[in-house]
Order: C-alpha cells, then sequence, then structure tokens
C-alpha cells in the first residue's frame, strides 16, 4: 500500500470546469509538495506546504495542508487545457525521506 | 539555465547486458537521487546520494548501483538487467532535505528490458 494515497486516480473534465484532487495519509509529514508532471518531462514543484492549516494559491490552483498534517488537497478553478498532466503530492516523513503518491492524471478537454 | 539531464532518454536493451543511464546537475546541488516510476506506484527512490563518495540505499535499491565520483555526476548502473526492470527512471537534485527543499528532475530515461 502506498504511504500516500491520491485520489482520484484518472480525471476527464471539460474546460472550465473545477477540480480537486486529494492526497491522503496515515502519517504526519512535516512539510508536503505537490509537482506537475507533463508527458515526456519530469516533475516540476508546483508548491510546498508546511504548516497544518495552511493555504496557499498559485493563479487558479489553490492548495490545502489539513490541520493535522496529514492530508493535502489541490483546487484547481475554471481548470484549462493546459492544466493536463500529472499531479503528485510528496510528504516529506522525516529528513531525506520524501514519498511520492502515485498521481491523479488529469486531462482537460477544449 | 539550471538543469538536471539525463541519457539515454530511450533505451532498449536485453536481459544481462550491463547498462548505465548518466545524470549530471549544474546547480552544485549536494543531494542526489534516482527514482522509478511505475504505473499506479509512483515514484520510488531507488537510492541517493547526499555528497560526493556517500550514498545510500532508497526503497527499491536491489539490481541497481549507483557512484558519485563528482558532485555534479550520479550515474546509475544496471549489472544484469531483468524484465522487471522495465520502467520510466529519473534522476533528481535538490540542495538541501527535509522541509521546503524543491528537488529538480531530470527529463527521465524510458528503460524497455527483453
Amino acid at each position: 500500500t502506498q504511504l500516500l494515497e491520491q485520489s482520484p486516480q484518472f480525471l476527464s473534465i471539460q474546460e472550465g470546469e473545477n477540480l480537486t484532487v486529494y492526497c491522503n495519509s496515515s502519517s504526519v509529514f512535516s512539510s508536503l509538495q505537490w509537482y506537475r508532471q507533463e508527458p515526456g518531462e519530469g516533475p516540476v514543484l508546483l508548491v510546498t506546504v508546511v504548516t497544518g492549516g495552511e493555504v496557499k494559491k498559485l493563479k487558479r490552483l489553490t492548495f490545502q495542508f489539513g490541520d493535522a498534517r496529514k492530508d493535502s488537497s489541490l483546487h484547481i478553478t475554471a481548470a484549462q487545457p493546459g492544466d493536463t498532466g500529472l499531479y503528485l503530492c510528496a510528504g516529506d516523513v522525516d529528513n531525506n525521506d520524501m514519498r511520492f503518491g502515485a498521481g491523479t492524471r488529469l486531462t482537460v478537454k477544449p | 539555465e539550471a538543469q538536471v539531464t539525463q541519457n539515454p532518454r530511450y533505451l532498449i536493451t536485453v536481459t544481462g547486458k550491463k547498462l548505465t543511464v548518466t545524470c549530471s546537475q549544474n546547480m552544485n546541488h549536494e543531494y542526489m537521487s534516482w527514482y522509478r516510476q511505475d504505473p499506479g506506484l509512483g515514484l520510488r527512490q531507488i537510492y541517493y546520494s547526499m555528497n560526493v563518495e556517500v550514498t545510500d540505499k532508497g526503497d527499491v535499491p536491489e539490481g541497481y548501483k549507483v557512484s558519485r565520483k563528482e558532485k555534479r555526476n550520479f550515474p546509475l548502473i544496471l549489472e544484469s538487467p531483468s524484465p522487471n526492470q522495465t520502467s520510466l527512471y529519473f534522476c533528481a537534485s535538490t540542495s538541501g532535505l527535509g522541509r521546503g527543499y524543491e528537488q529538480y528532475f531530470g527529463p527521465g530515461t524510458r528503460l524497455t528490458v527483453t
């Protein structure tokens, strides 16, 4: 079983719709990161959250870290085709033990 | 431009034929890692290095070797590849460990072992 469970595994929506993807665990993380990976490329960092309850916004993307630092969510408003990709969460269990979820594969259709 | 490079990008080989995937970073990062990515399993760490001549096993080290003779290079060696090592491999580097440090990933190497 994965330390970090991401849901849904796949998501296909129309341009302009809103969506939320989730990253859940029974473990507590000192920090949690979200990456986006496009086909043929490596993951690229979107955001790092470190404080329980923290909310960060990156244009149309809103990231939230759970109060207990065990889970996180990513909400995208008015999704665009350019948002298509694999979204990975990664939790820092302790220094140098960064664990990745399996990802949510998002497709935004024009 | 800050980057992590990997070569080759694609490789098809046969069982038992030794191969090396190179990785190089130009950011003077101390920490480097190798991951493999498989459907439904996400990124799993194979080996990591905290500095020159310092390497350690990650979650799935069996069948792999690494070396860190120079700060910028961290090659991944498969002495006797097997079909279960068919995967997408990523090299990554970072300037620190733990809270908030960003990992910079290479573009990936898609390996097929027949």
